[in-house]
């Protein structure tokens, strides 16, 4: 079956830009999560979904950081007037439910010149 | 906030040899993760494990709760096996069983 979505695979954009990266989650999985991945470093959890609402958005580093997810299935993360630091892969996550297997997507690669 | 270390960070093997990566984390959880990552970004889940061993044709995840400590274990190794391995957890307080704490993984490079 389908797995976990993301698009773009890559994205190159100049600093100070606006940026969406969007995931696709396995169907029927409630839960949703955006992971940050700098370079050689292990992913660092940015935030949570439970259906629509974001039960936990505790990583998100800044307030240029914002996600959604209207309808309880696509979410977007969204990110303002982007850094040089912003750069990273940018990983989301699904699963059955919270506490369940995370299923993972490839990625958003996203680069900032 | 738990701390996860693996060991090592790097290791190079010859194909057929016996394999093991350590991890270790420095509160209790709810369960720990054993994952593969490809070149490119891709994440696998290989095990999710709460208490013992689990075995899953050449991998062997064991963990002792009392020390805090997990091994990935890889019996005759190929070259397809060569990936970054990250080992994560997940909390049991205030009801934080979703987020993920991650190590910096182990980049396992195995020859023919």
């Amino acid at each position: 079956g389908a797995g976990v979505s993301q698009t773009p695979s890559n994205k190159v954009t100049e600093k100070g830009k606006y940026v969406e990266l969007r995931c696709d989650p396995i169907s029927g999985h409630t839960a949703l999560y955006w992971y940050r991945q700098s370079l050689g470093q292990g992913p660092e959890f940015l935030i949570y979904f439970q259906g629509t609402g974001a039960a936990d958005d505790s990583g998100l580093p800044n307030d240029r950081f914002f996600a959604v997810r209207p309808e309880g299935s696509v979410s977007t993360l969204k990110i303002q007037r982007t850094e040089r630091g912003d750069s990273a892969v940018y990983l989301c996550a699904s699963s059955l439910g919270s506490g369940q297997p995370q299923h993972f997507g490839d990625g958003t690669r996203l680069s900032i010149l | 906030k738990n701390e996860v270390e693996q060991s090592p960070q790097n290791l190079t093997a010859q194909e057929g040899e016996f394999i093991t990566i350590n991890c270790s984390y420095s509160v209790g959880i709810s369960a720990l993760h054993w994952l593969q990552q490809h070149p490119g970004g891709g994440i696998v889940s290989l095990f999710m494990l709460s208490s013992g061993k689990k075995k899953h044709g050449r991998l062997i995840a064991t963990i002792n709760i009392q020390e805090k400590h997990s091994s990935l274990h890889i019996t005759a190794s190929h070259p397809r096996d060569s990936a970054v391995y990250i080992c994560a957890v997940t909390g049991n307080s205030g009801g934080s069983n979703y987020k993920l704490t991650f190590g910096k993984g182990t980049l396992l490079t195995v020859n023919p």
